[in-house]
């Protein structure tokens, strides 16, 4: 089966660094996604990591271990705007050879000031 | 702006209804997809669309539920005979041939009364 885990929700300080992890167990790997979600919206994408190591974009960072089957992310000099969903969403290939995303439930971040 | 518009953006209707969602990409993705989200969970897959070809779809999916994309340009998805188990977010998302990343539209919200 396809699993993918994360906290359902976490709290930080504005101005703090905070962590989102995700650990994943699927039936292949072909890359791995982040994706914010505010209340009531659509997810947007943030990082896209296929390879070991971390990709850094401004405040937000992701890292990957594909032997540990283990993702985070790393947002730094939060926001009171980075209040919102994150989404971990695992790419695998379907038995029909066409790529499918996994997703996790998301992990709800509250910014307290 | 993710190059994908949905309509409605919100739909209240009575059991037993059916309702009909449009989903309108940008034309030079190709790829097209339907998903489901329901509130504190990932978006559910259900169905996804090469061009005007219905590629997968996914076993959640009941024969309540169909999806057209006719011309491989806009898309429809019809839920007849609502129930209450259908009121969610119907996403669409268009996809990136390269990365797999998606470009979610802003969604539509369905209520079932």
């Amino acid at each position: 089966g396809q699993n993918i885990d994360q906290p359902t929700e976490m709290t930080a300080t504005e101005g703090a660094i905070v962590q989102i992890n995700c650990t994943y167990q699927t039936s292949g790997f072909n890359g791995l996604f982040w994706y914010q979600q505010h209340a009531g919206e659509a997810p947007t994408f943030l990082s896209y990591n296929v390879l070991d190591g971390l990709e850094e974009k401004g405040r937000f960072s992701s890292f990957l271990s594909r032997s540990k089957g283990y993702s985070y992310l790393l947002l730094k000099e939060l926001q009171m705007k980075d209040s919102a969903s994150y989404l971990c969403a695992v790419r695998i290939l379907g038995g029909d050879s066409n790529y499918q995303l996994i997703w996790g439930a998301g992990t709800k971040l509250i910014i307290k000031p | 702006d993710t190059g994908v518009s949905q309509d409605p953006r919100h739909k209240i209707t009575k059991r037993g209804q059916n309702v009909t969602f449009r989903c309108d990409p940008i034309s030079e993705h190709n790829r097209l997809y339907w998903y489901r989200q329901t509130l504190g969970q990932g978006p559910e897959f259900l169905t996804y669309f090469q061009n005007e070809a219905q590629l997968e779809k996914s076993r959640l999916l009941s024969d309540r539920f169909s999806a057209e994309r006719p011309k491989g340009s806009f898309s429809t998805l019809e839920i007849q005979r609502t129930e209450q188990g259908d009121s969610a977010m119907y996403l669409c998302a268009r996809g990136d041939r390269n990365t797999g990343e998606l470009f979610f539209g802003e969604g539509s919200r369905l209520t079932v009364l």
